[in-house]
């Protein structure tokens, strides 16, 4: 089945660093990947969608310039917070598709972000 | 950002007992699926709907996709421990399929005692 990892599965970093979050397809093309955010006890909230080789179209109320992604390739996404704050901890996940009618999005681990 | 409406929020329930849950929206969606998420992983695909009317089983798990296009729900049966969890609904609005954007409702934490 298709899989798609996550990595850092963790991480905890100091206010105003900067942190980057991988997202890869390991055994299939994708096309498109979206970023997701969660809070603790809450749903997921998408923050942008990307397609390989393009720039990433961010949803309302998300800073593009905070949160930089890029799609480089068609097996790799990643995500850079930065200058991160503690407002910004949360758990991010992302998902991968081949794309097209009937492809299904494939769920990443997550990232559990925190910033002191 | 947009949400459907979930409900249950929460369910409690015996081992051996059936489960319902359901989502609504104000807008009309082509697709309805319903995943479930484990603490600390990513969501996982339980069954996916593709036709207003649809009915759709997989094991213990059945889903409809409601006529309006504008809900559905998720019967769980003779639920088991590990079906602890929580279960969210989502909704897209064309029929580009894995390129399509997901909107999720808020989610249905299930706890099953045994």
């Amino acid at each position: 089945g298709a899989v798609v990892s996550q990595h850092p599965s963790w991480v905890i970093c100091k206010s105003g660093t900067s942190v980057k979050i991988e997202c890869r397809s390991l055994d299939f093309q994708a096309t498109t990947m979206f970023w997701y955010r969660q809070f603790p006890k809450q749903s997921l909230m998408l923050m942008a969608t990307s397609n390989e080789g393009s720039k990433a179209t961010y949803e309302q109320g998300v800073e593009k310039d905070k949160f930089l992604i890029n799609h480089a390739s068609l097996t790799l996404s990643t995500l850079t917070v930065t200058s991160a704050h503690p407002e910004d901890s949360s758990f991010y996940i992302c998902s991968a598709s081949e794309g097209g009618e009937g492809n299904e999005q494939f769920f990443g681990p997550g990232t559990r972000l925190t910033v002191l | 950002g947009q949400q459907l409406n979930q409900s249950p929020q929460s369910m409690f329930i015996q081992e051996g007992e059936d489960v319902s849950m359901n989502c609504t929206s104000s807008s009309i969606f082509n697709t309805w699926l319903w995943y479930k998420q484990d603490p600390g992983e990513g969501p996982v695909l339980l069954i996916a709907l593709y036709k207003a009317g649809e009915l759709t089983s997989n094991g213990r798990l059945t889903a409809q996709f409601g006529i309006t296009r504008k809900d559905s729900f998720l019967n769980i049966s003779a639920s088991i421990p590990s079906d602890v969890g929580i279960y969210f609904c989502a909704g897209q609005y064309g029929s580009q399929g894995g390129s399509e954007k997901l909107v999720f409702g808020k989610g249905t934490k299930l706890t099953v005692n045994p």
